[in-house]
């Protein structure tokens, strides 16, 4: 049974950092594509980066609002995915989810989320 | 990358069928048979209902249904069900080598 568990999240003031981290299991984590997709409170969904699994080269992709100030990192023999956020922003608020992709969707599975708060 | 295009809400009787649209471009919804489509009930993490277009997840009922048209997308509902009002969100891959999400849309089942 695949499981994605997010921990890490909580209150940051504007500017400041975090790190999310994704503890994963249930499937071969080192050949996988894995991302992180977020939700502003009331608000849809918005893809924010992935990585594949460091068997295919540990290759990145970032969406444009946050290229530069995320990045995106696993550790294989901890099954685990990082998502380290620098220089953060109100707008950067939102539950952020640890997904998997096995089968050429962005989210076969999904972890519960953990809330990010970017306020004075 | 610009979201997709998907209407705000959608509402249907218990029994007919519905449809959501969702309208990208030729660098994505055009351009790849990489469309999913995802359930999200309120306060729970989304649920993939389809993928590669066409594709359900194991589990998924066969009333749940999607197609392609040129840059636009579609997931049907048929049968609809009290259990079925929930917001659903399409995504495709892009030309940038990333993935870009629909706006949303409330389904009210009446």
């Amino acid at each position: 049974e695949v499981q994605l568990v997010e921990s890490g999240g909580g209150l940051v003031k504007p500017g400041g950092s975090l790190r999310l981290s994704c503890a994963a299991s249930g499937f071969s984590f080192n050949n996988a594509w894995m991302n992180w997709v977020r939700q502003a409170p009331g608000k849809g969904l918005e893809w924010v980066g992935r990585i594949k699994g460091m068997s295919g080269g540990g290759i990145t992709d970032y969406a444009a609002p946050v290229k530069s100030r995320f990045t995106i990192s696993s550790d294989d023999s901890k099954t685990t995915l990082y998502l380290q956020m620098n220089s953060l922003k109100t707008e950067d608020t939102a539950v952020y989810y640890c997904t998997t992709d096995l089968r050429g969707s962005p989210g076969d599975y999904w972890g519960q989320g953990t809330l990010v708060t970017v306020s004075s | 990358q610009s979201a997709l295009t998907q209407p705000a809400s959608v509402s249907g009787s218990p029994g007919q069928s519905i449809t959501i649209s969702c309208t990208g471009t030729s660098s994505d919804v055009g351009g790849y048979n990489f469309v999913s489509w995802y359930q999200q009930h309120p306060g729970k993490a989304p649920k993939l209902m389809i993928y590669d277009v066409t594709r359900r997840p194991s589990g998924i009922s066969n009333r749940f249904s999607g197609s392609k048209s040129g840059d636009t997308a579609s997931l049907t509902i048929s049968g609809l069900q009290a259990e079925d009002e929930a917001d659903y969100y399409c995504t495709s891959y892009t030309s940038s080598r990333t993935w870009v999400f629909g706006g949303g849309t409330r389904l009210t089942v009446l």
